[in-house]
């Protein structure tokens, strides 16, 4: 019964390939996003979905693609992986009501690009 | 703009009260977040203020804010070895689903 769940927790990959990362909301929430954690654990938004339309885009490289086929699914395409994409990956969402944002996590993808 | 800052580390001893801070810049921020976050795993949120009080208090955590200068700190009561984690702050950004999270403070618990 976990509320947002990830595909794959780890993912090890050669520069130059493309993957993806699956994520999954049984919350009924309306909005989903992805997030980037670095090295140093800066989390930085990249992408929302509010019921499979893109709200935001954080001025990501176009190599990367999210896809929502419905509003409990919201998964992250990369073509061309480059070495500085090795992060931990987040997805969360959201009911968001007006301006009261509570979000929720996933347990997160690490991804190491070699 | 968006910036939100905090310290990188704090160390503590076991049954000692914690203090983390944390700044913001937007003024039109309407709630701040504290979340959670253990080895391996994704955000937890812990508590939320909104923008209008000053302070609030849930068990062991007390939340408070300085909306004139954009300041917010969590206290935790009595630290425990489990609290080990990194803390983040964030702000949501009025009329948008962005929530800008801070830089992150690492709470080290010593017995």
């Amino acid at each position: 019964d976990t509320a947002v769940s990830q595909t794959p927790k780890y993912l090890v990959t050669q520069m130059g390939n493309d993957k993806s990362i699956k994520c999954e909301q049984n919350l009924g929430h309306d909005t989903m996003y992805w997030y980037k954690q670095d090295s140093k654990k800066f989390l930085k938004i990249m992408f929302s979905y509010n019921n499979k339309e893109l709200i935001i885009n954080e001025t990501v490289p176009n190599r990367f693609s999210p896809k929502s086929p419905d509003k409990a699914h919201l998964n992250l395409h990369i073509n061309s992986l480059e070495l500085g994409d090795s992060a931990v990956y987040f997805c969360a969402s959201s009911q968001t009501s007006g301006t009261h944002n509570e979000q929720f996590f996933g347990p997160g993808t690490r991804l190491t690009v070699l | 703009g968006e910036d939100v800052e905090q310290s990188l580390f704090l160390s503590v001893r076991e049954g000692d009260s914690s203090v983390i801070n944390c700044t913001y810049t937007d003024s039109s921020s309407t709630y701040l977040y504290w979340y959670k976050q253990e080895p391996g795993a994704g955000l937890q949120l812990l508590t939320y203020i909104f923008s209008n009080m000053d302070m609030k208090q849930d068990q062991r955590l007390t939340v408070l804010l300085n909306k004139k200068d954009k300041h917010l700190s969590l206290r935790i009561a009595d630290t425990q070895t489990g609290d080990s984690a990194i803390y983040f702050c964030a702000e949501s950004i009025w009329n948008t689903d962005k929530l800008i999270f801070g830089t992150g403070t690492r709470l080290q618990v010593f017995p």
